[in-house]
Formats: structure tokens, sequence, C-alpha cells
């Protein structure tokens, strides 16, 4: 059965710094892989995702997500994280019947 | 770009009574879902349609649910029978076809169950 777990729960960094969340996922074939960014009170916004090909994603703004089948992971980066990208992340896997992270909380530093 | 849009965007209701959430996919899609996030928690598949039928479900969309898409243009969901712990965000999505198209969200409609 296809899972999503992300090990963290909140994470808080400084404004400007880098920033990685963690995604592992269990998936009996190749994993379509998202990551969705969700605001207080607002849906659910597609950041980037993985169906096959470079590993590596590009997203909007500005983030980017590898794919690593051999550690079953799709961890999403950011290169200099702005107050704006507050938010809760959350990670899924699947098609139509995507199964969704707990979601990571990440909290920016003034 | 194009959007899927809910309503309403908060819906209180007496527990036991029956709901129904509204969604309008976009207008070219064939494939639609719900799904619900309890507060605090992860965002739950509940039901997939295609072609006027349920194509899948979770074991969360028991006999209490049902979805419809009475015309060609609204796709909705219903709670028979309200129990509080049915307090959610309900976020309807689509997409056009099977493949790996993107799944295009709604922004929720937030049921509180009293």
């Amino acid at each position: 059965a296809q899972s999503v777990t992300q090990p963290d729960i909140h994470i808080t960094v400084s404004e400007g710094a880098s920033l990685e969340l963690r995604c592992n996922y269990s998936y009996g074939a190749t994993p379509y892989l998202f990551w969705y960014v969700q605001s207080p009170g607002q849906g659910l916004q597609l950041l980037l995702k993985y169906f096959s090909g470079d590993t590596l994603v590009q997203g909007i703004k500005g983030f980017e997500a590898e794919f690593k089948r051999s550690q079953s992971s799709f961890n999403l980066r950011k290169p200099s994280v702005h107050w704006s990208d507050a938010a809760e992340y959350f990670c899924a896997v699947g098609a139509g019947d995507m199964r969704f992270g707990a979601g990571t909380r990440l909290t920016v530093k003034p | 770009e194009p959007e899927v849009t809910q309503t309403p965007s908060h819906q209180v209701t007496q527990m036991g009574q029956e709901v129904i959430l509204r969604c309008v996919p976009i207008s070219n899609h064939l494939y639609f879902y719900w799904y619900r996030q309890i507060l605090g928690q992860k965002v739950e598949f509940l039901v997939s349609f295609y072609n006027n039928e349920i194509s899948e479900k979770s074991e969360i969309f028991d006999d209490q649910f049902s979805v419809e898409r009475p015309d060609g243009s609204n796709f909705t969901l219903k709670i028979r029978s309200t129990k509080l712990e049915d307090s959610a965000m309900y976020f309807c999505a689509s997409k056009p076809g099977q493949g790996n198209e993107k799944l295009f969200f709604g922004s929720g409609t937030q049921l509180s169950v009293l």
C-alpha cells in the first residue's frame, strides 16, 4: 500500500537560510510524487511534482525536490527561505487517490 | 489558471443533519475527487469519481457518504447524518484524464458539526 512519512512535524528556520523538508514514501511501482503547500485557512497549492525523468524537479516559488529511489525519498529544498514561505507543507504519493503525509509546519524567523 | 470552486466556504450544521457540499470542477475535466482534512491532521482521500460512478473509495467513505454529479457541472458530496467527527475541511479536486495531469484542488469547505 502506498504511504508517505514526513518525519519532521515542525521546522523553524531563519529568513534567508536554506531549507530541506524530508519525505519518505512507500509505493509498489514508480511513484507519482508531489509537494503541496497550505497557508492558514487556505487550500492546497501544488509546488512541484515528479512522475519520471530527471530526478531533480523544479517547482514554483524557488522550490526544488530530488527523487532518490534508493532512499525512497523526495525531499523538498529551497536555498533561501522568505518569510512568506511560512506554511504547512505536505508530501503526497499516488495518482487521484493520493496519500498525503502528516505535514511539516514551517516557521520562518526574522 | 482555471479553478475548482467550492461552496459554501463554511458550513455549520447540527449533529444528525444532512449536508451537501458542492463543487464545480474545471469544465473539461473528467476525474473528480473528494478529500478531507481534520483540523491539525493530514489530508485524507475519500473518493474518486469517473464516468458517473465511483472508481475508488477509502475506508472513511462509508454508507453515510455519497457523491453525485447531478448535471454537467456540479459534483456534490452528501453526508446523510452528520457526526461530530465529520467536522473537517473538505476539498474537491479534479483533473482532465487518468494520466499524469496535475490535480486541481478547490479552496475547501470547512464543515463544523455541532
